[in-house]
């Protein structure tokens, strides 16, 4: 079975522009988190669905916002793109939100650089 | 605010050394914690994930335990090898109804041939 795939893996954009960022969770999950990782620190997390619904967000501006599609796949977008937005953004599926006896899996991520 | 912090940042050892990686964090409402392996430029691979009601958990040659009480968890990896070099980090979930991660900065560890 296919991991957690998510597309593009490198992108260049410049500041003030806007970015859409797509996730392909496991077969079978039906919940998937957003996480950005800046280089040298822990992944923060952004949000998480679950069923098509937001079930948590992390503290980052209204720039950012997300979706989930029917077949559970999930595009994170990003506004108004601002040099401090520059990392690797992770996404995580699991088959539920976060919690009970399932690890969260996680793609390669998308290496988002803006100029 | 959980907050999860990894000591050391790095850490450089001879192949075949066993080592502990060290994890703790501010709040003990946690509902479990999880060890990841991060190769450069690449994702997050889950190693272990322990309940918050757990001890320890096994996995071939790494072992990691929790004590909830005291805050820390603890990443044991048994007769160290260079395909073990990777950044590894901790996250806890907190209990409690957000679910995310909350991760540590995590120990970039180095093994030498």
């Amino acid at each position: 079975d296919a991991g957690v795939t998510q597309s593009p893996t490198h992108l260049i954009k410049t500041r003030g522009q806007h970015v859409t960022l797509r996730c392909s969770p496991i077969s079978g999950h039906k919940s998937v988190s957003w996480y950005q990782q800046v280089l040298g620190q822990g992944p923060q997390f952004i949000f998480q669905y679950y069923e098509k619904e937001e079930r948590g967000r992390g503290n980052f501006p209204d720039r950012f916002s997300a979706r989930q599609f029917p077949n559970y796949s999930s595009e994170l977008n990003v506004n108004a793109l601002l040099l401090g937005d520059s990392a690797l953004y992770l996404c995580a599926s699991s088959t539920t939100p976060s919690g009970g006896l399932q690890p969260q899996h996680f793609g390669d991520g998308t290496r988002l650089s803006i100029l | 605010k959980q907050e999860v912090t990894q000591i050391p940042a790095a850490l450089s050892v001879p192949e075949g050394e066993n080592l502990v990686l060290n994890c703790s964090f501010t709040d003990s409402a946690i509902y479990n914690l999880q060890w990841f392996r991060q190769d450069p430029g690449k994702g997050l691979t889950s190693l272990l994930l322990i309940q918050s009601s757990q001890r320890e958990q096994t996995s071939g040659r790494l072992n990691a335990s929790l004590d909830k009480s005291s805050g820390r968890s603890t990443l044991y990896i048994a007769a160290s090898q260079p395909g073990d070099s990777a950044t590894y980090l901790c996250a806890v979930v907190p209990s409690g109804s957000a679910r995310q991660l909350t991760f540590g900065s995590g120990t970039q560890l180095t093994v030498l041939p």
